[in-house]
């Protein structure tokens, strides 16, 4: 496979229930992020990891919990979710140059619904 | 801080006509500007990018922009419009965070229609 891929690609559960959302990237990047796309909104960041290393945390609930093992594979861990987390995830990738003009690669999302 | 405003939720255009989705942006750096189009039922691919080269950056399927730092703008343009084009577009302001990690900030989106 190439590029960014995100598992599973649709995903329904309940406020109680326990799920993970897994992106593998194939393009040998430093680089992953968790962005959350709902109706109306702009794309928001979730989480970056840089070398394995969670460097950002964009004030998001401790009920998604992101994992990074290695620099090939990222989850998101939801556990007691509300309705209004229903929403697009988007998995991202880029190879990290410290300058911001790096450009990146995005898998083509989990759409999440939470009854 | 850094932000971008997308001056229209939704263009609709003939096909064969020309497209313009404007963008304008605040950044308290020199910025790194990016243009994403997102597909129904798809993740987002690049369309084009500058990073304080040239200022008149072409993308891929005809698509190109311009940076003009005067009017902090950064406006989409095609010549000719297609029926793919259809999908909604985004004017993304970037720059390096902590550690080296990119941030990027999204606008809203313009949601483009082509009339046949």
């Amino acid at each position: 496979e190439t590029g960014v891929t995100q598992t599973p690609r649709h995903l329904v559960m309940g406020m109680t229930n326990k799920k993970s959302l897994k992106c593998e990237q194939h393009l040998g990047h430093n680089a992953m992020y968790w962005y959350k796309q709902s109706a109306k909104k702009p794309l928001e960041l979730m989480f970056v990891y840089s070398l394995e290393e969670r460097v950002e945390n964009n004030s998001v609930p401790s009920r998604f919990s992101p994992e990074c093992p290695n620099s090939s594979h990222l989850f998101l861990h939801l556990h007691t979710l509300q309705p209004e987390d229903s929403a697009l995830y988007l998995c991202a990738s880029s190879q990290e140059g410290g300058l911001g003009t790096d450009t990146q690669y995005f898998g083509p999302g989990t759409r999440l619904t939470v009854l | 801080a850094q932000s971008v405003t997308q001056l229209d939720s939704h263009v609709s255009v003939s096909e064969g006509t020309p497209v313009l989705l404007r963008c304008n942006y605040s950044s308290s750096y020199s910025p790194s500007l990016f243009w994403y189009v997102q597909h129904p039922n798809k993740g987002l691919q690049l369309l084009l990018k500058y990073t304080s080269a040239a200022t008149l950056v072409k993308g891929i399927n005809g698509f190109e922009a311009e940076f003009k730092k005067s009017e902090t703008s950064f406006h989409l343009t095609k010549p000719s419009a297609h029926m793919s084009d259809a999908a909604e577009y985004f004017c993304v302001v970037s720059w390096s965070a902590s550690q080296g990690a990119q941030k990027l900030v999204f606008g809203q989106g313009t949601r483009l229609t082509i009339n046949p």
